[in-house]
């Protein structure tokens, strides 16, 4: 079964620091990748999806990146803000449970001091 | 524009009372699912729906039933809640499973 892990499961960074989220997933036969951010007590925004047949995608200061073959993801943050301070969640939908949506890692929390 | 509602957002209730909280999309979308985060457990698949009168279990059916009759409504329905139901929800919506999932504002749910 699809296993979501990420590291390290929080962070306190400095603004201005760049910085990288860590994603990994036991089951390599995925379809694409998500990121998403929570702010606390909030729902779910949509970062970046990475096809399977990608390897990264941009958005802004955001860079994710997806190997496949080694079941990693990164989420790359150039430059942070305070306002970049969330909670990051990666998910996958697994290829092979019929049905299932997404599996979720527990999240990054992430801290931006000014 | 395109959204995904949940209402309520907030719902203090007791043991027993049946409610349900709904969820309406207007993208469209084939997809339906429900999910609950629950504190070090992360967010866990409820139901999922892949088309009306579609719908099939995800990782944590328990004390759950939902229902789906139109293809932009997709209720969460729990029939007589317990406090290990005290959660905050999530409602989904997509073109399907391996497209990108719109989430909903979430709903708080107090069982005491």
């Amino acid at each position: 079964k699809q296993e979501v892990t990420q590291i390290p499961a929080a962070l306190s960074v400095p603004e201005g620091e760049n910085l990288v989220l860590n994603c990994s997933f036991t089951d390599s036969a995925i379809y694409n990748l998500q990121w998403f951010r929570q702010d606390p007590g909030k729902g779910l925004t949509s970062l970046l999806l990475i096809q399977s047949s990608q390897r990264e995608q941009t958005s802004g200061r955001l860079n994710a990146s997806l190997d496949k073959s080694s079941g990693r993801s990164t989420l790359y943050i150039a430059a942070s803000q305070p306002g970049d301070s969330a909670t990051y969640l990666c998910a996958v939908p697994p290829a092979n449970q019929a049905g299932t949506a997404l599996i979720f890692g527990k999240g990054t929390t992430l801290s931006v001091s000014s | 524009e395109a959204q995904v509602t949940q209402n309520p957002r907030y719902l203090i209730t007791v043991t027993g009372k049946k409610l349900t909280v709904t969820c309406s999309q207007n993208m469209n979308h084939e997809y339906m699912s429900w999910y609950r985060q629950d504190p070090g457990l992360g967010l866990r698949q409820i139901y999922y729906s892949m088309n009306v009168e579609v719908t099939d279990k995800g990782d944590v059916p328990e004390g759950y039933k939902v229902s789906r009759k139109e293809k932009r409504n997709f209720p969460l329905i729990l029939e007589s809640p317990s406090p290990n139901q005290t959660s905050l929800y999530f409602c989904a919506s997509s073109v399907s499973k391996f497209y990108e999932q719109y989430f909903g504002p979430g709903t708080r749910l107090t069982v005491t």
